[in-house]
């Protein structure tokens, strides 16, 4: 059975710091997937990672994943209040067919 | 707004009834998933159609059943309903190229 765990859960931190929230799956995979869901809302996508040593970036967030280690890390950097959400990684397995398998999600308040 | 609809945004009921949710995928997308989206279960997948075929079942209930139409939209049907049933349910679509697409969700109350 895939598992896919995030850490961490809850992360409170300032404005203008750097963190990273990182996630780990059981067994192997086609594609790693990042999604942001604000309070109430759906979940939007990120971040689409294909292939080992992928790197994604997008404004203040980056997403990487070492299909070895079977970990993909989502860096913050210099984090602003708007990037305060919910964020999820999900892994594919059964070449798409199966759905997606997510983690628990990571919940990041970011304070001014 | 990604493209993909659902309708009703919220729907409430009682135990014991049954419930139809529908979805509507982007324009082109063959590919509908149906998710579950609880405080204890967290992100579960249910089912996945593509072109109008039943492709993959996650943890779906024998009490919860889904298709999908010629036109390509999807239902979810939800009977017997129990109060742990109460979530949110999202469909989200895609192409072959891989990102699923979410819609807005459905909420589920059940009293």
């Amino acid at each position: 059975e895939l598992k896919v765990e995030q850490n961490p859960l809850f992360l409170s931190m300032q404005e203008g710091k750097n963190y990273t929230i990182y996630c780990n799956y059981s067994t192997t995979s086609d594609r790693l997937y990042w999604y942001r869901q604000d309070p109430g809302k759906s979940l939007e996508s990120l971040f689409v990672l294909l292939s080992n040593g992928a790197v994604k970036q997008e404004g203040r967030l980056m997403a990487s994943l070492d299909t070895k280690a079977r970990l993909s890390t989502l860096h913050i950097t210099a984090a602003v209040h708007d990037l305060s959400a919910t964020y999820f990684c999900a892994v594919a397995s059964g070449g798409g067919a199966d759905g997606l398998t997510f983690g628990k999600g990571t919940h990041l308040i970011i304070q001014p | 707004d990604s493209g993909v609809t659902q309708t009703p945004k919220h729907l409430i009921t009682a135990t014991g009834q049954r419930v139809t949710l529908r979805c509507s995928p982007r324009s082109g997308d063959l590919s509908v998933y149906w998710y579950q989206q609880s405080l204890d279960q967290g992100l579960q997948f249910l089912i996945h159609y593509y072109n109008g075929e039943e492709r993959a079942k996650g943890n779906i209930l024998e009490r919860f059943s889904a298709q999908q139409f010629p036109d390509l939209h999807s239902e979810l049907n939800l009977s017997s309903l129990e109060l742990g049933d109460s979530a949110l349910y999202f469909c989200a679509s895609s192409s072959r190229v891989d990102t699923q697409y979410f819609g807005p969700g459905t909420r589920l109350t059940v009293l």
